[in-house]
């Protein structure tokens, strides 16, 4: 079955800093999700979009749904150790099961 | 509010053995999902239920694996026989209703089959 494609598949990133990830697909969705996934969990809802050039925050975290309807966004800012996880956006087209990026894994460097 | 309960948590078989997971969703949650999440990769849907009934399995091998929800509660999930490609984590999902973008997913179950 199709996965997004997000970029970067990992960082190491400094406490303190800002995050950006981004997911890219080659179908049109109408729903774009972001979810963290600790390990030995299952993932957890950030943020949901549901609307072309929509931008939604989620205390340090803001997510944007691509003008194109093809791409989506998520910055962390101010990064803090409790972030580290492996983050998963996730598309919908109407009423079509959820599918799920291949994930970028954040690490926080001490 | 009690969260979606998967069991066990891990489990190793043998090629061409079979096993068993079983979900309990959340209380009052219609929908329910199965996902294989393979290592390195995200969550693919294997079956949804809406109630007792399925809602979509085309990403099911229906040649080995078989999922029930027959009270439209918990459910289970059964591979026969496993194959080394079936090694992964076993996630279960809830929602209230189809059209509900938030999935409470469980802790799940990891698969090991040697």
């Amino acid at each position: 079955g199709q996965q997004l494609n997000q970029s970067p598949q990992s960082m190491f990133i400094q406490e303190g800093e800002d995050v950006s990830m981004n997911c890219t697909s080659s179908s049109i969705f109408n729903t774009w999700l972001w979810y963290k996934q600790d390990p030995g969990e299952g993932p957890v809802l950030l943020i949901a979009l549901y609307k072309a050039g929509e931008l939604t925050s989620n205390g340090r975290l803001t997510a944007q749904f691509g003008i194109t309807r093809k791409d989506s966004f998520l910055n962390i800012s101010a990064s803090i150790p409790s972030d580290v996880g492996i983050y998963f956006c996730a598309g919908r087209e109407g009423n079509e099961k959820l599918t799920f990026g291949t994930g970028t894994r954040l690490t926080i460097i001490p | 509010e009690a969260g979606v309960a998967q069991s066990p948590r891990y489990k190793i078989i043998e090629k061409r053995q079979s096993v068993a997971f079983w979900c309990n969703p959340i209380s009052g949650h219609a929908t329910l999902y199965w996902y294989q999440q393979i290592l390195g990769q995200g969550p693919k849907l294997l079956i949804q239920f809406q109630n007792n009934g399925v809602v979509d399995d085309s990403q099911l091998p229906k040649d080995r694996f078989s999922a029930e929800r027959l009270k439209g509660v918990d459910s289970t999930l059964k591979i026969q026989p496993a194959k080394l490609e079936d090694s992964a984590v076993y996630l279960c999902a809830s929602s209230l209703t189809r059209s509900h973008d938030e999935q409470f997913f469980g802790p799940g179950t990891r698969l090991t089959v040697l």
